[in-house]
């Protein structure tokens, strides 16, 4: 089984470039989020997903897009990359929506991508 | 507004020497809190979820408590092998979100 992946692990940008980090996950999870890590910052979440189809946005969306066409994939979006986006980025998983009394609060986290842009 | 606050930023404990983590929080209507332990170059993995005050869990020589206004991680005796950063986070109170901690560093020497 195996679980989130997540694909480039790790990733050089210049200043402007766009690119998409993919996640995907087979364990038919309908709760998928991407969220970012940063030293002193802890994690912040950019979007999530409630199921396909359905985004919304987290803390820190500005300058990431996302789409869910399929319960499987939930790739993010860098539109114009600039050095502040320098970070790791994980995508994650739950089989539960998260407001939910009955939740565990039992994220499955990928290995994560490390990006840098110069 | 909606925050979780970890301290302290680090610790490093001679191997066997028992500590706290805290983690205090300010949401409306508390859902649950959730533990994490993350290893370098790894992603989260969870640990525990906490739902009321009172309530305890454990796992090996790691013990998560809950009051009305913070989480404490306890490690008994512990091993190098339990060195990594830990991690807690609480749903928000009005989306479907997880707020994190900035986490807690822990080292543990031989």
């Amino acid at each position: 089984n195996a679980g989130v992946t997540q694909t480039p692990k790790f990733q050089v940008l210049k200043t402007g470039q766009s690119m998409t980090l993919q996640c995907a996950q087979d364990m038919n999870h309908e709760y998928m989020s991407w969220y970012r890590q940063d030293p002193g910052m802890g994690l912040r979440l950019i979007h999530y997903s409630v199921g396909a189809g359905i985004t919304d946005q987290g803390e820190v969306p500005n300058g990431y897009n996302v789409s869910r066409s399929t319960t499987e994939d939930f790739p993010l979006r860098l539109l114009s990359a600039a050095p502040s986006q320098t970070s790791v980025y994980f995508c994650a998983s739950s089989p539960f929506p998260v407001d939910s009394l009955t939740n565990t609060g039992e994220l499955f986290f990928g290995e994560g991508s490390r990006l840098t842009v110069l | 507004e909606d925050q979780v606050t970890q301290s302290p930023e680090a610790l490093r404990l001679q191997e066997g020497e028992s500590s706290s983590l805290n983690c205090s929080y300010t949401v409306s209507g508390l859902r649950g809190l959730f533990w994490y332990r993350q290893d370098p170059g790894k992603g989260p993995e969870f640990l525990f979820t906490l739902y009321s005050a009172g309530e305890e869990k454990e796992k090996e020589r790691l013990k998560a408590t809950l009051t009305k206004k913070e989480s404490f991680l306890h490690i008994t005796a512990p091993k190098p092998e339990d060195s990594a950063t830990y991690l807690c986070a609480v749903p928000y109170s009005s989306a479907s979100k997880i707020i994190f901690g900035s986490g807690t560093r822990l080292s543990i020497r031989p």
